[in-house]
């Protein structure tokens, strides 16, 4: 069975942490997805990356970024974290970037 | 930016009744999946209808496309209290920046 594990379920940080986010999959997927997650606003692209050491920002990058130094892993970093990030945060990898995207099971960060 | 748009927001039925989903977007497509979130965990890949497709079944669901109106639809017939979940259309338009573009979905419970 096909599995895209994100480390924590919750995660619960100050304004101005410096948090990590991890994704990893073992489906040998070139690409791989950072999204978040907010009531009515659907499901928001942060970055994206192709391949190993490649990324391209999606719709809000502003506020984090990303690390792929191995195939399976991909990392969101938010660099100082904001009350206006607390959000459900999904991992998602695929084999082509536009065709079914398998996710993980989401990490619903909170900023105080 | 939103690409697609569900509707309705909201859908509350009987158990064996079917239900349909909508989904309405803006630009010309490569193809159009339907994705399935149970409460507080990631999404589920349901079914990819592609631009010259017109219709397409897998088990209880049935999708249709129309290019013309761009929208789709999304039928799920006789409907058991485990369909109830969110639902979310994503688009991969042509010549995008090769990456999907998900609506803000229905939410769809189904009364036992």
């Amino acid at each position: 069975d096909v599995k895209v594990t994100q480390s924590s379920r919750y995660l619960v940080k100050r304004t101005g942490e410096k948090v990590f986010l991890e994704c990893v999959q073992d489906m040998d997927h070139e690409n791989m997805f950072w999204y978040r997650q907010d009531p009515g606003l659907g499901l928001r692209l942060i970055y994206f990356s192709y391949d190993v050491k490649m990324k391209e920002k999606g719709d809000i990058p502003e506020g984090y970024s990303v690390s792929r130094e191995k195939k399976e892993r991909f990392s969101l970093i938010l660099e100082s974290a904001s009350t206006n990030q607390t959000s459900m945060y999904l991992c998602a990898s695929s084999f082509t970037t536009t065709e079914k995207l398998f996710f993980g099971s989401g990490t619903q960060l909170s900023v105080l | 930016s939103q690409q697609g748009e569900e509707d309705p927001q909201a859908l509350s039925i009987q158990e064996g009744e079917n239900a349909t989903m909508n989904c309405s977007y803006k630009t010309s497509i490569n193809n159009l999946q339907w994705y399935r979130q149970n409460s507080g965990r990631g999404l589920v890949h349901l079914i990819l209808i592609r631009s010259n497709e017109r219709e397409k079944h897998s088990g209880r669901l049935r999708v249709t496309l129309d290019t013309s109106k761009k929208s789709s639809s999304l039928l799920i017939t006789a409907s058991r209290a485990a369909d109830t979940a969110s639902y979310f259309c994503a688009t991969d338009a042509s010549g995008s920046a090769r990456q999907l573009t998900f609506g803000s979905g229905t939410q769809l419970t189904v009364l036992p």
